[in-house]
């Protein structure tokens, strides 16, 4: 049974610090893992997608890495600002032919100006 | 293009009363999702709906949740006798069709249900 698990919970950095979220998960056999943004209360916002064949992935200040031998992977966000925070979410789509995710408790993060 | 609907984005019930929640994907979308959501932990998969078939559901969805994607457009998730343990956001995700990348789920907003 796959679980995802997140580290750390919660984060509270001075703004323009570099960040790094992690995820892990413990069947290697994914087939995506997708990294969301929830703000309080609302729905969840689509951040990246990694496929399995792919390391990494890149939107302006995010990067993604994936190492899916080692069941692990990071979302680093640069000089980060007070309009990053929120809950990031990392889930993980098991390549066994069903398309649900299976998600992570989250980091809550809050960043300070 | 417009994102993923959710009709309504709150409900307050008393606890035995039914509730239906409404999912209106993005056009085109053939795949649509159901998750919850309680206060502090991540979603949990529900049900799948690819088109009109609904392909898989989880343990989670009791005989009292049945949900509905009729002609393959919006979906229906309805609560029978609602308990207070189904106090939690409602989160819908649509895909399009094709393999890979077109996997990535858009969410919408979700409804928020609170059941007193």
């Amino acid at each position: 049974k796959q679980e995802v698990t997140q580290i750390p919970a919660a984060l509270s950095v001075p703004e323009g610090e570099n960040l790094v979220l992690n995820c892990s998960f413990t069947d290697s056999a994914i087939y995506n893992l997708q990294w969301f943004r929830q703000d309080p209360g609302k729905g969840l916002t689509s951040l990246l997608l990694i496929q399995s064949s792919q390391r990494e992935q890149t939107s302006g200040r995010l990067n993604a890495s994936l190492d899916k031998s080692s069941g692990r992977s990071t979302l680093y966000i640069a000089a980060s600002q007070p309009g990053d925070s929120a809950t990031y979410l990392c889930a993980v789509m098991g390549a066994s032919g069903t398309y649900k995710y299976i998600f992570g408790t989250g980091t809550r993060l809050k960043v300070l100006a | 293009d417009t994102g993923v609907s959710q009709d309504p984005r709150h409900k307050i019930t008393k606890r035995g009363q039914n509730v239906t929640f409404r999912c209106d994907p993005i056009s085109e979308h053939n795949r649509l999702y159901w998750y919850r959501q309680t206060l502090g932990q991540g979603p949990e998969f529900l049900t799948y709906f690819q088109n009109e078939a609904q392909l898989e559901k989880s343990r989670l969805l009791s005989d009292r949740f049945s949900a509905e994607r009729p002609k393959g457009s919006f979906s229906t998730l309805e609560i029978q006798r609602t308990e207070q343990g189904d106090s939690a956001m409602y989160l819908c995700a649509s895909s399009p069709p094709g393999a890979g990348a077109y996997y990535e789920q858009y969410f919408g907003p979700g409804t928020r249900l609170t059941v007193t």
